[in-house]
């Protein structure tokens, strides 16, 4: 099984500043990475797939890059909405895994 | 675009069998292009995957959880379904049904997730 480790675990950021997330694989997944939004009481969202692609709708402040075992997620200008949760999953093999997230709070 | 929507009991008995429908609207089940699947997520932490199935062929399945899952399709009701035998407390989650295009093979989207608690 492939273990995704995610840092930090807490990001203490006000809006308007630059989010930097990390997501780091046991093993390589190449570039089958992706990251999720989850708000409270709501599914997670499909942020970027394949390391770094946005999904449809996602605004441009989001990018995504690395590849091998060492992954990035950029929020370069937090918006009020961006706080929440984030998750990276790979699909490198079975079984899928999830990253434990990392919560992106307002300081 | 497909939507998802979750069902089933609430509260399950520990030692008993979970089960959960999804209903899938604005798309087929027997379609090609999509492979289903099941994530849970227990209260106040992540996410775990239960397992894919497509429309033929053998679901892939959690190895954690192999033994006790079965996922299947319900091609006349345009649905899918979850079971999971002898559950515990912590099996207590949101459990989210999701599809994968194929083309894309990624989670989106997702069901709003039901929350099942396990409980005598």
């Amino acid at each position: 099984e492939i273990v995704l480790t995610q840092s930090p675990a807490t990001l203490s950021l006000s809006p308007g500043e630059r989010a930097t997330l990390s997501c780091r694989a046991s093993q390589s997944v190449n570039s089958y990475l992706a990251w999720y939004q989850q708000k409270p009481g709501q599914a997670p969202r499909l942020l970027i797939y394949d390391a770094s692609n946005r999904a449809t709708g996602i605004p441009a402040r989001f990018s995504g890059s690395g590849s091998g075992t060492d992954f990035t997620l950029t929020i370069t200008s937090l918006e009020p909405e961006d706080f929440a949760v984030y998750y990276c999953q790979h699909r490198r093999k079975w079984p899928l895994t999830f990253g434990g997230g990392t919560k992106v709070e307002i300081k | 675009q497909v939507q998802l929507q979750e069902s089933g009991p609430g509260l399950v008995k520990p030692s008993e069998t979970l089960s959960l429908t999804c209903t899938v609207s604005g798309g087929s089940i027997s379609s090609d292009n999509y492979y289903w699947s099941w994530i849970r997520q227990p209260p106040g932490k992540g996410l775990e995957w239960i397992g894919d199935i497509y429309y033929i062929g053998s679901p892939n399945y959690n190895p954690s959880l192999k033994s006790r899952v079965t996922i299947s399709v319900d091609m006349s009701n345009n649905q899918f379904s979850l079971k999971l035998s002898s559950v515990t407390a912590a099996d207590t989650a949101v459990y989210y049904c999701a599809t994968k295009l194929i083309t894309l093979n990624w989670f989106d989207p997702w069901g709003q997730g039901t929350l099942v608690t396990v409980s005598s």
